[in-house]
Order: structure tokens, then C-alpha cells, then sequence
């Protein structure tokens, strides 16, 4: 159990359909990052959040955005989706900076219909 | 952009063989951290180097980072079943940058 909570596990919605997921990091961890996984596929980063503030962003689509709490839980909200969105989607929290290793949450796997 | 590239992609071994999965970086990495996914699993944190030419070993698992801090590699001794999963490495994008950048992954199988 890496202390990362992500829900819910699976969600199963319609094309042009908008969702939310959740993740709450680790006690004391500062940066959230949401990552995608396709079928067979690397990670590819989607945004990190620190301590509130978005700090990075990666390849991530317009149709998506994402905002952490002031109790440091963060969303990752998809709208208008896609065949292609289905995935899972990983939130990972760290202690801060690039030296510090990533703790994965279970992940929520996205199917649309 | 900065790309991190892993090889091999996929590795089929039998069991009690050694297995190596490579990494390399278009850039100098300030640090390296490879990570562990097993089927069905997240991504666990493995290791991470910093040091130029770093060697670490954990039990059968062995991590080096390269003297130009450009390429690191994995090798697992005498594979065991329990080994099964795909391993990413991953490097900052840019010194300090806080975002992580994702070799591809090696998924390794193992026939029993």
C-alpha cells in the first residue's frame, strides 16, 4: 500500500460524457502528479500540482484539467470524451522536487463506451 | 524534447536467467529512478541514482548510472517468477524540474 488513495477503481461512461477522479496523496506529500497509461503503454504525464499551484504540464488536452485542494487532494477532470480516453489513469504524490521518488496510487481505470 | 528511451521493450526469459533493460536520455540527468510494474499493478518506486557512475544493488537487482549521466541500466541476476512486470526508468526533464519523464518500459516474462 503506497498511502495514495485514488477513486473510484473503474468507471465505465458515454462518449461526451465528463468525469471526475480523485486522488489524495500520502500525509505530507506536496506534489500530486496525474499520469495516463493506455493498453501497453508507458506513462505519459499528464500535470503535477505542488502544495496547491500547478507547477508542470505535460501532454494534456484541452478537454482536460485538474486542481488540488487546500488539503492537498487533487481532481482530474476529463469532459467531452473519447473512445481514445479510455485508460488508466495514475495519480502519484511526492515530497516535492525531482529527487524525490513518486508513490502511485492503485490507479482508476476509464472505459468509454 | 527531451526523450528517454528504454530497450529492450519486451524480454522473454526462462527462469534463473539474468535480464537487462537499458536507458538512455537524450540529456545529462541530474538522477535517474527506476520503477517496477507488476501486471494489473501501479508503478513502485525502485531506486534512484544520482551519482555519476553509481553502482546499487538490491539482492539479485543491480542499477548503474553511466559516467556522462546519459544512460543507466537494470540487470537482474538468476530471474525469478516474482520478477515478472514491466520496469520503467525515469528522469527529470530538466534539472531541476519537478516533472518526471517515462522510459517506454521493458515488460519482462518469465517462463517457469
Amino acid at each position: 500500500d503506497s498511502g495514495v488513495t485514488q477513486t473510484p477503481k473503474h468507471l465505465i461512461t458515454a462518449t461526451g460524457q465528463r468525469v471526475t477522479l480523485r486522488c489524495s496523496p500520502r500525509s505530507g506529500d506536496l506534489s500530486v502528479y496525474w499520469y495516463q497509461q493506455s493498453l501497453d503503454q508507458g506513462l505519459q504525464f499528464l500535470i503535477q500540482y505542488y502544495n496547491g499551484e500547478e507547477r508542470a504540464k505535460g501532454n494534456i488536452l484541452e478537454r482536460f484539467s485538474a486542481q488540488q485542494f487546500p488539503d492537498l487532494h487533487s481532481e482530474l477532470n476529463l469532459s467531452s470524451l473519447e473512445l481514445g480516453d479510455s485508460a488508466l489513469y495514475f495519480c502519484a504524490s511526492s515530497h516535492g522536487g525531482e529527487y524525490y521518488e513518486q508513490y502511485f496510487g492503485p490507479g482508476t481505470r476509464l472505459t468509454v463506451t | 524534447g527531451q526523450q528517454v528511451m528504454q530497450i529492450p521493450q519486451y524480454q522473454h526469459v526462462q527462469e534463473g536467467e539474468d535480464f537487462t533493460t537499458y536507458c538512455n536520455s537524450s540529456t545529462t540527468l541530474s538522477n535517474i529512478q527506476w520503477y517496477k510494474q507488476r501486471p494489473g499493478g501501479h508503478p513502485v518506486f525502485l531506486i534512484q541514482l544520482v551519482k555519476s557512475g553509481e553502482v546499487k544493488k538490491q539482492k539479485r537487482l543491480t542499477f548503474q548510472f553511466g559516467e556522462a549521466k546519459k544512460n543507466s541500466s537494470l540487470h537482474i541476476t538468476a530471474t525469478q517468477t516474482t520478477d515478472v512486470g514491466t520496469y520503467f526508468c525515469a528522469g527529470p526533464r530538466v534539472q531541476g524540474a519537478q516533472k518526471l519523464v517515462f522510459g517506454q518500459g521493458t515488460r519482462l516474462t518469465i517462463n517457469p
